[in-house]
């Protein structure tokens, strides 16, 4: 089974401070990694993804991601927050192979708040 | 990318009642999926809707109670049925685009259930 951990509940940080919000996973063999945001009463909007290649990925609204194979990680970064980033964020994980590999499994969402 | 509709946005329904959520997608896509976010949760799966094929239902959801058609390439129903308090949730639609491994999954702006 395939699995996604999401430590924080909430993560606070001031506007213009780096920030990061961390997810680690569990699944066998090689993972897909994803990360989406939901604003408030919307649905999920795609940020990136990891699949194969540089560990360092670069998503939407200056948002990356970093691939740790050793750490089984996947944390979401920015170098600079907005006001406007504060939303809740879902990390997810695919198999890359055999049964049941399109299916997404979700952390359960770290609320971002960004302090003006 | 797929641009994703869902109708109704929101409703509110009486216990006992069904309702049938409509999903609609800008270009053909083979799997779709019906996820469900109760209140303050993460995304729950509740079926994969292929298209020409009965629905693939996730362990603790029944055809019964979650009826799904997928009748073209660009178009899904779920359908709440015999409604309770407990099915009050946001229920998403979403799509995988191509290639199916690697693709990404877009998710609708959902439509948010009450039942009283």
């Amino acid at each position: 089974a395939q699995s996604v951990a999401q430590p924080e509940d909430q993560v606070n940080v001031a506007e213009g401070n780096p920030l990061t919000v961390k997810c680690t996973y569990s699944v066998s063999g090689n993972p897909y990694l994803f990360w989406y945001v939901q604003y408030p009463n919307r649905g999920l909007q795609f940020l990136l993804k990891y699949i194969t290649g540089d560990n360092l990925v670069k998503g939407s609204y200056g948002f990356e991601a970093e691939f740790n194979k050793s750490q089984t990680s996947f944390h979401l970064k920015k170098p600079s927050a907005l006001v406007s980033d504060s939303a809740l964020y879902f990390c997810a994980v695919r198999r890359n192979s055999g049964a049941g590999s399109y299916q997404l499994t979700f952390g359960k969402g770290t609320k971002l708040s960004v302090i003006p | 990318s797929a641009v994703i509709s869902q109708k109704p946005s929101r409703d509110i329904c009486q216990r006992g009642t069904s309702l049938t959520i409509q999903c609609q997608v800008d270009s053909q896509v083979t799997m779709m999926f019906w996820y469900r976010q109760q209140p303050g949760q993460s995304l729950t799966l509740i079926a994969t809707a292929n298209q020409g094929s009965e629905a693939t239902y996730e362990s603790g959801f029944v055809i019964d109670k979650f009826p799904i058609s997928r009748p073209n390439l660009t178009f899904s129903t779920l359908t709440v049925s015999n409604m309770s308090p407990e099915d009050s949730s946001i229920y998403l639609c979403s799509v995988l685009t191509p290639p199916p491994h690697t693709g990404t999954q877009y998710f609708g702006p959902g439509t948010r259930l009450l039942v009283l």
